[in-house]
């Protein structure tokens, strides 16, 4: 089924460790976007592509590096996790640059300890 | 800069009544904007774009330019359609970036 796959579901990490995680996409957009969701702070966007080799800072991106080797591919990377990172992680794509209908995972559940 | 607002967290209506979630939006030229839901534990998807002018589960979003809203509608709430709500822009702003509104959740009551 197309659309956009994030990895893992979920995840417990220890404060002070590297993580990463990966989202894919089958649908040959261009651009591609990292959410994080916090109770009362809705979405705010982490980093974003807008098409393979460039990257972009977005609301809060501290903490927080991406890249983009291929169009299919957008890795969230943690460097140094710290409890204040403990969210649901989004990532998203859409046809365009900057624009259009985006298309969402299912989102990483991730709680630093 | 393109950016929407939704003024209410959360909304709370008995089934069968009418709902309203407000987005206001403010753009420098001709906005595209769209309506993105979230049931509970799952992943956001597209309810409704501005361009198409459809009903999709009963919702409607009209777009007012003299009042910059996009407010999504529904003349009767079911409770099916508790969940989370996003207006947001289909225009990069400044920056390529793509800002939702902060959200609305919406619970119906039976």
């Amino acid at each position: 089924i197309a659309g956009i796959t994030q990895a893992p579901t979920s995840q417990i990490l220890a404060a002070g460790r590297r993580m990463t995680l990966r989202c894919t996409q089958d649908m040959r957009h261009n651009a591609m976007y990292w959410y994080r969701q916090d109770l009362g702070l809705g979405l705010r966007l982490i980093h974003y592509s807008n098409t393979a080799g460039t990257t972009g800072k977005g609301e809060v991106p501290d903490g927080y590096s991406v890249s983009r080797a291929n169009t299919d591919d957008f890795p969230l990377t943690l460097a140094s996790a710290v409890p204040s990172q403990t969210s649901v992680y989004f990532c998203a794509s859409s046809l365009e640059e900057g624009r259009g209908a985006q298309h969402f995972g299912d989102g990483t559940r991730l709680s630093i300890l | 800069a393109q950016r929407v607002t939704q003024p209410e967290k959360l909304l709370s209506v008995f089934k069968g009544a009418p709902v309203e979630l407000k987005c206001n939006y403010s753009y420098s030229g001709s906005p595209e904007l769209f309506w993105y839901v979230q049931y509970s534990r799952q992943r956001l998807q597209l309810l409704l774009r501005h361009i198409s002018r459809e009903s999709i589960k009963g919702f409607t979003a009209d777009l007012n330019k003299g009042e910059t809203s996009f407010h999504l509608k529904k003349p009767f709430a079911q409770e099916e359609d508790s969940a989370m709500y996003y207006c947001a822009p289909g225009i990069n702003n400044a920056g390529n970036m793509l800002t939702f509104g902060g959200g609305t959740r919406l619970m119906v009551k039976p």
